[in-house]
Parts: structure tokens; C-alpha cells; sequence
């Protein structure tokens, strides 16, 4: 089983609907990312955190809320999607400030 | 975190060497070199870090110039495999705020 587990890894969706991303790990590490990845593109920090309860605003986290309510679960939320939000998303954790990321596999994001 | 300037593209021949550069004129000198590959739309995978002396490790060498204002990432006998995104970052290893920010990278295709 992958360390870092992201779900669902495809998904579909209309203008307007909410849509969660989840994203868990078995690895115990403290600190949790997310990134979109737009085609050709590199990634953009959403969200990050770095302990429970915490949570850090990143580069384009507007139109995007997370949930950190265990260390080993981060959830990525969509309130109202829209269709400029279809992207590859990644979720990453890591131990400290030094550790390397390890990257989970990506949710790939339809909005029509 | 300085910003870096990767070339878009490069080709090598399989089992040739595959040298990767990345400028990053405006690095600190708190700032390490971070090495990160992307294969296919997979998620980003460490490759090696450094902060002024060379670094080898199983994947890969990083050559940084005395200066630190550039770097190579060496792939000593590149295989089909190795056909990726690679992703040059410098940030600084403490504090709160020490995101990885990814760039365009270089797209590097091995050939038969």
C-alpha cells in the first residue's frame, strides 16, 4: 500500500458543487501539503500544515479550504466548484523542516 | 525562497550521461539545492539536496559551483526510465515558512 494514499483519484464534477479531496498517510509525519498541478505546468502550494489544528495559507488557496483533524488526514475542500479548478492535485507530507516531500499519487479534477 | 531558471527541454541518448542545469543566482546562503522528478503526471519524487558540497547518492550526483549560484544534477547512465520532469528548488531548511516551490522544470527525454 502507498504511503501517502489520496482519494478519489478521478473525479468528475458540475459548476457549482462542493467536492472534498482526501488525502492520508502512514508514515507519522508532521507536516502536510497541498499542490494543483495545471497541464505543463509545475505545482502551486495550496494549503499547508504543519501539526493538527494547523493550517497555513499557500500561494493560490483562494476557492479552497482544508481540514487537518487528525496528523495522519488532510482533506482538501472545494465549497463551490468552478471549471478553471480542473488541475492534477497532489497531496505531500513530511517529517520537520528538513525531510524530503513524499508525494501521493494525485486526484485528477473535472469540473464541467 | 531565491527563485531558479531551468532550460525547458533536453535530450540525452540512453546510457549517456544526462547532465541537468539550473541557475539560481539570488541563492543565500542558508538556502540548500533540491532536486525533485516527475514522471509522467505522477507525483514528484526526491531526487538529492546539497548545500555547498557535491552530493552523490543511488539516483544521482548534484555538482553546485563554488559560488552556489548554479548547479548540475548528473544522471551517470540515463535509461528510458529516467524520461521526466525534473525540478530545481532552493529554500531554506528551518523556520516556518520553508515551502518547496516548483518551477516549470527541465523535460528530459531519453532516447533509444
Amino acid at each position: 500500500d502507498a504511503d501517502v494514499t489520496q482519494t478519489p483519484r478521478n473525479r468528475i464534477t458540475k459548476t457549482g458543487k462542493r467536492i472534498m479531496l482526501e488525502c492520508s498517510q502512514t508514515k507519522g509525519h508532521d507536516r502536510m501539503y497541498w499542490y494543483r498541478q495545471d497541464p505543463g505546468l509545475g505545482l502551486q502550494l495550496i494549503y499547508y500544515s504543519f501539526d493538527v489544528k494547523d493550517i497555513n495559507k499557500g500561494e493560490i488557496s483562494d476557492g479552497y479550504s482544508v481540514s487537518r483533524q487528525a496528523q495522519a488526514k488532510f482533506s482538501l475542500s472545494l465549497e463551490s466548484a468552478i471549471p478553471n479548478q480542473t488541475a492534477l492535485y497532489f497531496c505531500a507530507t513530511r517529517q520537520g523542516a528538513s525531510g524530503e516531500l513524499f508525494f501521493g499519487e494525485g486526484s485528477r479534477l473535472t469540473v464541467l | 525562497d531565491a527563485k531558479t531558471t531551468q532550460p525547458p527541454s533536453m535530450d540525452c541518448a540512453e546510457g549517456r550521461a544526462a547532465n541537468l542545469p539550473c541557475n539560481h543566482s539570488t541563492i543565500s546562503g542558508n538556502e540548500y539545492v533540491y532536486w525533485y522528478r516527475q514522471i509522467h503526471s505522477q507525483g514528484p519524487q526526491y531526487i538529492i539536496h546539497g548545500l555547498k558540497n557535491n552530493e552523490t547518492n543511488e539516483m544521482a550526483s548534484l555538482i553546485i559551483t563554488e559560488d552556489r549560484k548554479s548547479s548540475t544534477l548528473i544522471l551517470p547512465h540515463a535509461t528510458l526510465r529516467d524520461t521526466a520532469v525534473y525540478y530545481c528548488i532552493v529554500r531554506v531548511v528551518s523556520g516556518a515558512g520553508n515551502m518547496l516551490t516548483f518551477g516549470g522544470g527541465t523535460r528530459l527525454m531519453v532516447k533509444p
